[in-house]
């Protein structure tokens, strides 16, 4: 069983749609959680980290659960600039470990 | 902002030579890795690397690989031999002072082609 799986898409979504991505764990000792945004041929860089309580940051937001080993993200209002693979992550060493990212297409 | 810089952006080499990839962390972080993006695949933790020596490595990083860090600033991933399926983007990522549980910076990566 892969550690981290997500549905790799792509989801193709209209401007200002909503769109939510789940991702599960396998490893029940992570203990950090992150979304990492992943441009073509780019480096990952940190969207959010993920909290139990969940966390927002304008029209993203993360939740985690940790009964469940799930963790999702949430955009709302789409734009033309979220186009990109979302990578969610789970750290228990302090490596992040990625999954295979979901791939948002977002059009006019 | 202070970032993580990755030398060469390119290289290509020919299978069996030896390839060098550089990378300059963040000042102040003391947790540094190296990972890999095969093209259309996903990004895979190789070596993280604690204190002048390795803390974790995965079954990817075998005995080919090679990292070091000769100056206190500059850390370094050596492929000894190089194999067609090396052929790979390379990204360093460092990680902050007093924790490792935080976010990681990436560098801009290596691009490594073999032929």
């Amino acid at each position: 069983r892969k550690e981290v799986e997500q549905d790799p898409g792509p989801f193709n979504v209209p401007e200002g749609a909503t769109v939510a991505f789940n991702c599960t764990y396998s490893n029940s000792a992570s203990q950090s959680f992150f979304w990492y945004r992943q441009d073509c041929r780019k480096e990952p860089k940190l969207l959010m980290s993920v909290y139990s309580s969940g966390n927002e940051d304008g029209r993203f937001t993360a939740q985690l659960n940790r009964a469940s080993q799930y963790i999702s993200l949430l955009i709302r209002d789409s734009k033309l600039s979220d186009s990109a693979t979302y990578l969610c992550t789970s750290s228990n060493t302090g490596k992040l470990i990625f999954g295979q990212g979901t791939t948002l297409q977002v059009k006019p | 902002e202070p970032e993580v810089t990755q030398t060469p952006s390119h290289q290509v080499t020919q299978m069996g030579q030896e390839v060098i990839l550089r990378c300059v962390p963040i000042s102040n972080h003391l947790y540094f890795y190296w990972y890999r993006q095969i093209l259309g695949q996903k990004v895979e933790f190789l070596v993280s690397f604690y204190n002048n020596e390795i803390s974790e490595k995965s079954e990817i990083f075998d005995d080919q690989f090679s990292v070091e860090r000769p100056d206190g600033s500059n850390f370094t991933l050596k492929i000894r031999s190089t194999k067609l399926e090396d052929s790979a983007m390379y990204f360093c990522a460092s990680q902050g002072a007093g924790t490792n549980t935080g976010e990681l910076f990436f560098g801009e990566g290596s691009r490594l082609t073999v032929l």
